[in-house]
Order: C-alpha cells, then sequence, then structure tokens
C-alpha cells in the first residue's frame, strides 16, 4: 500500500512561477527522499532530507520536513519547462532487506512556456 | 557516477513467454537492488529486494515463482517474468543502492535504471 500522499495530484504554471508539492506519510521515517521522472523514464534522485532535518536547499529546489505532521514540501523556484515531470516523495527506512523506500502517489507538473 | 543500466527497454511477446529483465551497476557496486513496478500515471509499487548472494525478499501479494530475481554478483541483477500473460504488462523498473564505505546505509538514495515496458499480446 501507499504510504505518502501528494498534492496537487497534478500542477500546471507558467515558466519562472515556483511550483509546490506536498507529500503527507503514515509511519516513522528516518529520511525522506524526492525524486523526479520524465515520461517513460527511471527516477532520478533529487534530494535527501533526514529525519532530524527541518529544511534543505539544493540549487532551485528547497524541501521542508514536518515529522510533527508527517509532511514535506518540495518547492522548485524559477521553474523552466524542462522541469515538466512527475515528482513522487519516498520515505525511507531501513529493513534486513536494506534501504527500503515507500512512494507516494506522485505530482505531475507541467511548466509552460 | 552511480549509473544504472537496465536492458531490455521495450519488449513484446506472446502470451505463455518468459522475459529476462537485466539491471546492471555500471559504475559502482550495488549492495541491494530492489524491482518495481509502475501503471500508468501511477506511483512504483516495490516488488522485491535483492542482495547479492541471497534470495529475494518479496513484498507481500507478489508472487515469487512468478517473477524469479537472481542477483548473481554486486553489478547484475536479473527479473524474469514466466509464463508471461496480458495482465503482467507494465513498467518495470529497477534500482541500485551503492554499497556503503562510510556513512550512514539510509543516506544513500537509491539509483534507478531506465525501466522497461513489458507488452504482452
Amino acid at each position: 500500500s501507499q504510504q505518502g500522499e501528494e498534492d496537487p495530484q497534478a500542477l500546471s504554471i507558467q515558466e519562472g512561477e515556483n511550483a509546490t508539492m506536498n507529500c503527507s506519510y503514515k509511519t516513522s521515517i528516518n529520511n525522506l527522499q524526492w525524486y523526479r521522472q520524465n515520461s517513460g523514464r527511471g527516477l532520478v534522485h533529487l534530494i535527501l532530507i533526514r529525519s532530524n532535518e527541518r529544511e534543505k536547499h539544493s540549487g532551485r529546489l528547497r524541501v521542508t520536513l514536518d515529522t510533527s505532521k508527517k509532511s514535506s514540501s518540495l518547492l522548485i523556484t524559477a521553474s523552466r519547462a524542462a522541469d515538466t515531470a512527475s515528482y513522487f516523495c519516498a520515505t525511507a527506512r531501513l529493513t534486513g532487506g536494506g534501504n527500503k523506500l515507500t512512494f507516494g502517489t506522485g505530482t505531475q507538473l507541467k511548466v509552460e512556456l | 557516477g552511480a549509473v544504472v543500466s537496465q536492458h531490455p527497454s521495450w519488449v513484446i511477446c506472446k502470451s505463455g513467454t518468459s522475459v529476462k529483465i537485466e539491471c546492471r551497476s555500471l559504475d559502482f557496486q550495488a549492495t541491494t537492488m530492489f524491482w518495481y513496478r509502475q501503471f500508468p500515471k501511477q506511483s512504483l509499487m516495490l516488488m522485491a529486494t535483492s542482495n547479492e548472494g541471497s534470495k529475494a525478499t518479496y513484498e507481500q501479494g507478489v508472487e515469487k515463482d512468478k517473477f524469479l530475481i537472481n542477483h548473481a554478483s554486486l553489478t547484475l541483477s536479473t527479473l524474469t517474468v514466466t509464463s508471461a500473460h496480458p495482465e503482467d504488462s507494465s513498467f518495470y523498473i529497477c534500482s541500485a543502492s551503492l554499497r556503503p564505505g562510510t556513512g550512514d546505509l539510509l543516506d544513500q538514495p537509491q539509483h534507478f535504471g531506465d525501466g522497461t515496458r513489458l507488452s504482452i499480446l
């Protein structure tokens, strides 16, 4: 079953605007990661935030984590048409089989010129 | 660095055929490889976790006799869909975690292949 729920499911913005995606989860986590998927391709890791961190930046990306609310947000600033993709949050926990990720439902972002 | 190659990228075959998908870590040793299934416009569902030299761990509801996983080396894992039927048609994606030298295994992101689109006629 899916641990994470993301909203919005779909987001359409103009180039240059900021895009914010939210992710909620249900159980305790070790870290939360955001991935990007272009249509018909694999996933690309964007950023990882540990459970004891509240905010993290990487280039035009800003991620926040609120463990009390079990939620995270991904902000993409000054969006570009090339940012058009699906974005997934994933919560990580260590199991006997390794670092296991549970993915959210995803947000489809479309950035228009 | 941390490139994962998945092959083939697209397969069309007849019902009843067995299909093998390969996942290779090209420039690193992968402690663990993961196999996911993704339906159109949906999220990734973990099918199984594959550790080198040991049996794969399957998620609840995934038939181990249907989806055979072999992880013979630190750079190669294979998924074989046996006697495939139209309902097995899907997008299959593998990922690999780096073998940690230093640092926390939990902080290792997964590196994904480009996926295999399987269509069973």
